[in-house]
């Protein structure tokens, strides 16, 4: 199985700094990549889907890098809705993998 | 508009069988490259995905939990049911279900279900 892992675990930061989040696979994933945010006692919500492609009505402040094995969510501006759980998930081959999450705090 | 809803026993006890349903509108699952899969997420842990079936009926678990799990469709009634045997209070958290649009592999689960949770204790 693809091991999927996120870092930071967590992080603090303050409305309109700009967040990155890493994911790393295993083994090369080629671009197989989608991101998710959680917000607490609701669904996920994919926002980034083939490493880079941003899901219709997702807010463009998001952007999606990498290719092979790293990987990085970007939030160029935070917006206080955006104070979340985020999951990086491999659909490159089954069993489909998620990472571990990243919990974005308020400073 | 494509939405899907959980539906199954909020309570269970150690041992029993889980079945639990996932009714969709909104697209059809007999679309090669479509899929629904299950995911589920223990109190304050991480996601787990455990499961999908596709539009040709292929069907794919997740290792660790693989000889529990039991997934099938019915395209008439626009369900899928996923069954997990013997349950353990490990097992205890919140199910989703999800839509991935043709091909699954590229699109990423873009539509979630609300969640269903289920206890395991006796």
């Amino acid at each position: 199985d693809i091991q999927m892992t996120q870092s930071p675990s967590s992080l603090s930061a303050s409305v309109g700094d700009r967040v990155s989040i890493a994911c790393r696979a295993s083994q090369s994933i080629t671009a197989y990549l989608n991101w998710y945010k959680q917000k607490p006692g609701k669904a996920p919500e994919l926002l980034i889907y083939f490493a880079s492609s941003l899901q219709s009505g997702v807010p463009s402040r998001f952007s999606g890098s990498g290719s092979g094995r790293d990987f990085t969510l970007t939030i160029s501006s935070l917006q206080p809705e955006d104070f979340a759980t985020y999951y990086c998930q491999q659909t490159f081959s089954t069993p489909w993998t998620f990472g571990q999450g990243t919990k974005v705090e308020m400073k | 508009q494509v939405t899907l809803r959980e539906s199954g026993p909020a309570l269970v006890k150690p041992t029993q069988t889980l079945t639990l349903t996932c009714s969709f509108s909104g697209f059809s699952l007999d679309t090669s490259g479509m899929c629904v899969s299950w995911i589920r997420q223990p109190p304050g842990k991480a996601l787990e995905w455990l499961s999908l079936i596709d539009g040709d009926d292929d069907k794919y678990y997740t290792t660790s939990l693989k000889t529990r799990l039991t997934i099938s469709k019915d395209t008439s009634k626009n369900q899928v049911v996923l069954t997990m045997t013997n349950m353990d209070p490990v097992d205890t958290g919140t199910y989703y279900c999800a839509r991935s649009r043709t091909p699954y592999y590229y699109y990423g689960m873009d539509v979630w279900g609300q969640g269903t949770t289920v206890t395991v204790s006796s």
